[in-house]
């Protein structure tokens, strides 16, 4: 079983749409980061949390300690918000999500 | 403007061939860092740097190498012992405390000829 389980893999949504990511991890970590990968290939990070909220702009990003669980939402979802987010938790090092390839339509 | 390149773009490896992809930094940070990215599968860690002249393996390393001779630079090395390198190569840095945001280099795609 990966560390980092992210859901759903792939996501489509029309123009407008409100989206969630989600990111599961199983074990204690320091800090939760979501990175956002463009079509050609250059990663930009997100979020780094450690508790509760974050927002910037139309993203918000949670977390649970306790459930081990994070969210990455997109409000107001946009064509140039297509991307690969990917969820990564600090470990001692960095363990990645496979990433959820997220696509907005017109 | 302060960032990480990488360089080449692309890169093409002849069998046995060692090659190396270039990674500079001029965000003054200590730690840089090298990972792999394969379809459908996370970033996996090659190797690490916390500091110049030290580097640690990741959980990767078999057939790469590494050196950190300047603080800007961290180049890797594909060697002829790594039997499957096509991949996409990215380039991290960060501030020195590992959990805290790591900068991206562009990437460099490798591809076996």
């Amino acid at each position: 079983k990966n560390e980092v389980e992210q859901s759903p893999q792939n996501l489509t949504a029309q123009e407008g749409e409100f989206i969630t990511i989600n990111c599961s991890y199983s074990v204690g970590i320091s800090a939760l980061h979501w990175l956002q990968q463009h079509p050609g290939g250059g990663i930009v990070s997100l979020f780094m949390l450690s508790s509760g909220k974050k927002k910037h702009g139309r993203l918000i990003a949670t977390i649970n300690i306790q459930e081990k669980h994070s969210s990455l939402h997109i409000t107001a979802s946009h064509p140039r918000d297509s991307a690969v987010y990917i969820c990564a938790v600090w470990v001692n090092k960095l363990v990645f999500g496979a990433g959820t390839i997220l696509r907005v339509k017109s | 403007d302060g960032g990480i390149t990488q360089s080449p773009k692309y890169l093409f490896r002849k069998e046995g061939q060692n090659v190396t992809l270039s990674c500079e930094q001029n965000l003054n940070h200590d730690a840089m860092y090298w990972y792999r990215q394969d379809p459908g599968q996370g970033l996996r860690l090659i190797y690490y740097s916390q500091i110049v002249n030290d580097f640690q393996k990741g959980d990767i390393a078999e057939g790469y190498s590494v050196s950190r001779e300047k603080k800007e630079s961290f180049p890797l090395t594909v060697t002829s012992a790594q039997k499957n390198p096509t991949a996409f190569y990215l380039c991290a840095s960060s501030g020195g405390q590992g959990w805290e945001t790591q900068y991206f280099g562009p990437g460099t795609r490798l591809l076996v000829l």
